[in-house]
C-alpha cells in the first residue's frame, strides 16, 4: 500500500513569507502528527489532528497551524518565515491511538 | 516537560559485533517508548517500541529494554550488518503509542564497519 506522502519534497521560501505543507496519510489513517527536524535541535513535536480536530500541540509560536480535512490529509502552515524555520518537516499517520506510526520522507524548507 | 537524553551520539562497530545505544528519559508518566531508524533522505521507520507494562522486547536481531525505576532503556542490535548503518532516534511519550507527542533524543549514528 501506499506511504506517507508529502507535497512539495524540497521548497525554498524568503524571509517574511508563508508557506504551506501538505501530507496525505497511509489510507484508512486518521491520526497525523508534524515534526520539526534541524541539526541543533533535533525532531520536535509540532501537533496532532485526528478526524479534523488538533487533540496535541507542542512549543512551537502561533505562526505554525495545521488543519486536517475530513479524507484525513493534512497542511501545516507557518507565517512570517524566519532563518530559523528552515527545516525537514516530517509527518507521521496512525490508524488511531496506541498504532504503530509511519513517516513520510519529509519537506525540506529553506529560508533565505 | 519530557526529556530525553540519547548516548553514544556516534556510535563505530564492526561488521557482526553488538552495538547498543541508550537513552534516560525525565517524566515518570512516560509510557510509551518507541524507537525509530532514519537512512539518508528517509523519513524516521519504527524498528522496535515498548510499552512501561513490559520490561524487554525482542524482534530477531533486535531488542530493547525497559527500566522505570531508572527511567532508562536501550536498543541492542546483534550480529550487525552493514545496512544497520543509519542514526538512530530513541522517543518517549505519555500517549501509550502512535506519533503524537513524541519526545526524541538527538540520535545516534551507527557506523558499521566491514
Amino acid at each position: 500500500k501506499a506511504g506517507v506522502t508529502q507535497t512539495p519534497r524540497y521548497l525554498i521560501k524568503t524571509r517574511g513569507q508563508q508557506v504551506t505543507l501538505s501530507c496525505s496519510p497511509i489510507s484508512g489513517h486518521r491520526s497525523v502528527s508534524w515534526y520539526q527536524q534541524t541539526p541543533g535541535q533535533g525532531l520536535q513535536f509540532l501537533f496532532e489532528y485526528f478526524s479534523e480536530t488538533q487533540r496535541n500541540k507542542g512549543n512551537f509560536p502561533g505562526r505554525f497551524s495545521g488543519r486536517q480535512f475530513s479524507n484525513s490529509r493534512s497542511e501545516m502552515n507557518v507565517s512570517t518565515l524566519e532563518l530559523g524555520d528552515s527545516a525537514l518537516y516530517l509527518c507521521a499517520s496512525s490508524l488511531g491511538d496506541r498504532t504503530e506510526a509511519f513517516f513520510g520522507q519529509g519537506t525540506r524548507l529553506t529560508v533565505v | 516537560g519530557e526529556n530525553v537524553e540519547q548516548h553514544p551520539s556516534t556510535l563505530s562497530v564492526q561488521e557482526g559485533d553488538s552495538a547498543v545505544i541508550k537513552c534516560t528519559y525525565s517524566d515518570s508518566a512516560s509510557n510509551y517508548f518507541p524507537w525509530y531508524k532514519q537512512e539518508l533522505g528517509k523519513g524516521p521507520q519504527l524498528i522496535i517500541d515498548i510499552r512501561s507494562n513490559v520490561g524487554e522486547k525482542k524482534d530477531q536481531r533486535i531488542a530493547v529494554t525497559l527500566n522505570k525505576t531508572a527511567k532508562h532503556f536501550s536498543l541492542h542490535i546483534t550480529e550487525t550488518q552493514p545496512e544497520d548503518s543509519a542514526v538512530y532516534f530513541c522517543a518517549a511519550s505519555i500517549m501509550g503509542g502512535g506519533a503524537d507527542g513524541l519526545t526524541f533524543g538527538k540520535g545516534t549514528h551507527l557506523i558499521i564497519q566491514p
